[in-house]
């Protein structure tokens, strides 16, 4: 079936240091979505992907959607503490006019200050 | 502060109970979604309502029952559950146009445990 492998698992960095997690769809994806989620709350929309090499940036965070549309990176620069959280990416596709958004596992960021 | 409110925010419940999680949201969207979270894992879709008719449930067992009475308002009916049933159950709104493709926006959630 369809995956978004998502590595790595965890990170562990000191404050100011970089940050990058990845994912990576077996199938092309329509686009693909990231979220943010703090211990104890719920996802939180950062942003989406949908253009073959798109790349967008919001302040310290830059977000990569590779050519074939198979994978896509989000890279943190000097990283803060309230950047802790698992980040997720889940990725929509279309196949057969069967919608789906598939999940990644997760990248949990820890952050030493 | 959430624009999608979820009410209770915590549910204890025994095995033979029933009872209902709510989801409200004000934003216009016409998509909604009950997701079902265990701890260090993914979101986990339950069932999609897309301009209030159910168009996706995914192969979720009977003892969850989803209502959708206006496209603001989206239930969640609980009956017999099991302990593993136990979870963070968010529920989520987003443009009903192509639902899934949309960016979603999540509610705090309901922590349920089932004794």
């Amino acid at each position: 079936g369809q995956q978004v492998m998502q590595i790595p698992q965890y990170q562990h960095v000191q404050e100011g240091e970089d940050f990058t997690t990845y994912c990576n769809s077996s199938t092309t994806l329509s686009n693909i979505q990231w979220y943010k989620q703090r211990p104890g709350g719920h996802p939180v929309f950062l942003i989406q992907l949908v253009k073959s090499g798109e790349v967008k940036k919001q302040k310290r965070l830059t977000f990569q959607f590779g050519e074939a549309k198979k994978n896509s990176s989000l890279h943190i620069t000097a990283t803060q503490t309230t950047d802790v959280g698992t980040y997720f990416c889940a990725g929509s596709s279309n196949a057969g006019n069967n919608r789906k958004l598939i999940w990644g596992l997760g990248t949990s960021l820890a952050v030493n200050p | 502060d959430t624009e999608v409110t979820q009410t209770p925010k915590h549910l204890v419940m025994g095995m033979t109970n029933k009872k209902s999680l709510k989801c409200e949201q004000h934003m216009g969207h016409r998509a909604m979604y009950w997701y079902k979270q265990k701890a260090k894992k993914p979101p986990e879709l339950m069932f999609v309502y897309s301009y209030e008719k159910l168009s996706i449930n995914e192969s979720v067992p009977s003892r969850f029952s989803p209502e959708c009475p206006n496209s603001s308002l989206l239930n969640l009916h609980l009956h017999a559950l099991q302990p593993e049933d136990s979870a963070l159950y968010l529920c989520a709104s987003s443009q009903g146009r192509a639902p899934l493709n949309q960016p979603q926006h999540f509610g705090d959630g309901t922590r349920l445990s089932i004794l």
